[in-house]
């Protein structure tokens, strides 16, 4: 799998938009993106995945670059809930069929 | 979606020691996996246990150490052997979501925090 690199850790405002960035430069073209968070105290949880297009669901936006080589997840109105640990991964299958390689990952801290 | 839980969600043992730990799905599944966090770390992936086969370690941790079980499709056993402190972690299984979500994502249980003395 892809190597993927994250910044540390980020702040958002409560009731912003919060912009996670996300490098994959070596990704291959039948590999995709997937994200997951884990809350303090819990299991990561499954937010969204994308492999050329732009996806949106209830959780997210995620953005992909046109050369893939870049992503950005996007919470559109962050809430205090959202403060977690988010995980970028670039995988063949999802996690489902294999196991997932974690990076460092992104700690957001939703500021009220 | 998938209803996980782990058996115990936390436990203090002595060196030397041995703990199992039971992860519980409520549906059946292929794929269940075992993770490893150690304090202030990310996620390290243990191994995969398909049910009726051997389990697949990944480099860096052996089945003397971790052995797995996986006597059907709903229930998978880790067992930490022979704990030092260095053991000290929180150990998640997690499962492929097929039954639950075309997705291709896995679920995760809420992990079982051990502490070594």
């Amino acid at each position: 799998d892809a190597k993927t690199t994250q910044p540390p850790s980020m702040d958002c405002a409560e009731g912003r938009a919060a912009n996670l960035p996300c490098n994959h430069s070596t990704i291959s073209g039948n590999e995709y993106v997937y994200w997951y968070r884990q809350i303090h105290s819990q299991g990561p949880q499954y937010i969204i995945h994308g492999l050329k297009n732009n996806e949106t669901n209830e959780m997210a936006s995620l953005i992909i670059t046109e050369d893939r080589k870049s992503s950005t997840l996007i919470l559109p109105h962050a809430t205090l809930r959202d403060t977690a640990v988010y995980y970028c991964i670039v995988t063949y299958s999802g996690g489902g069929a294999d196991g997932l390689t974690f990076g460092k990952g992104t700690h957001l801290i939703i500021q009220p | 979606s998938a209803v996980i839980s782990q058996k115990p969600s936390r436990d203090i043992c002595q060196r030397g020691t041995s703990l199992t730990i039971q992860c519980q799905v409520d549906s059946q599944v292929t794929m269940m996996f075992w993770y490893r966090q150690q304090p202030g770390q990310s996620l390290t992936l243990i191994a995969t246990a398909n049910q009726g086969s051997e389990a697949t370690y990944e480099s860096g941790f052996v089945i003397d150490k971790f052995p797995i079980s996986r006597p059907n499709l709903t229930f998978s056993t880790l067992t930490v052997s022979n704990m030092s402190p260095e053991d000290s972690s929180i150990y998640l299984c997690s499962v492929d979501g097929q039954p639950w979500s075309s997705y291709n994502e896995q679920f995760f249980g809420p992990g079982t925090r051990l502490t070594v003395l």
